[in-house]
């Protein structure tokens, strides 16, 4: 079964880091193009970042450019996403998205004092 | 204007069908777009539906019943999801998404409601 396991959401001041984790399995991880999505309380579906299958190319909603850093590991079928500087407004639940997939889970992000 | 419009809500009956639409802003290519399509229920991760683009460039996603399917109205510059035989299970929340200036854009959500 082709599938997505994400990691690391946490509660987390504001201002500070943390850094999700996604394991693939089921397909060829190094063959796809990858993505982060997230989903703010009771708010619609958000892009957050792409990353082409080599890693070469990313690209960043304007939201979280320069906060961000997307990553990925195909030896480890693994997918990472940096946040640093988070504000309240990055609170949500985040997807590790392959966009031709069901997604997974996802992992609770919470900025909060 | 948003890159993607959908209508708020939309209700039908079951049995009916549903014709959800996916507007692009004015100047967007939808010839050149490949629209995806998501369903959305509360506390389930979104459920990839299927993608569109042309008749021969498009996708039903594994295990979606063929009930679901999609087209584009050029008219409208709209893209499509046909929800045929409307079921019970099927009331959800639907998001479209394609790809526009380096990054993935989504529609507004529509919220169907089954009666």
């Amino acid at each position: 079964e082709e599938q997505v396991v994400e990691s690391g959401g946490d509660l987390v001041q504001p201002g500070g880091s943390l850094r999700l984790s996604c394991v693939a399995s089921g397909f060829t991880f190094s063959n796809y193009e990858m993505n982060w999505v997230r989903q703010a309380p009771g708010k619609g579906l958000e892009w957050v970042s792409y990353m082409t299958s080599s890693g070469s190319t990313r690209y960043y909603a304007d939201s979280v450019k320069g906060r961000f850093t997307i990553s990925r590991d195909n030896a480890k079928n693994s997918l990472y996403l940096q946040m640093n500087s988070l504000r309240a407004e990055d609170t949500a639940v985040y997807y590790c998205v392959r966009v031709d997939l069901s997604w997974g889970q996802g992992t609770l992000v919470t900025v909060s004092s | 204007q948003a890159v993607l419009t959908q209508p708020s809500s939309l209700s039908a009956s079951p049995g009916a069908s549903a014709r959800l639409t996916c507007t692009l802003r004015s100047g967007i290519n939808l010839d050149a777009c490949r629209i995806y399509w998501y369903q959305l229920k509360p506390g389930s991760p979104p459920q990839y539906l299927l993608r569109y683009k042309s008749d021969s460039d498009k996708q039903l996603g594994s295990g979606v019943p063929s009930r679901f399917s999609g087209s584009k109205d050029a008219s409208a510059n709209a893209g499509i999801l046909l929800i045929s035989g409307l079921q019970t299970e099927d009331e959800a929340d639907y998001y479209c998404m394609t790809w526009h200036s380096s990054a993935y854009v989504f529609g507004t959500g529509t919220k169907v409601t089954v009666l």
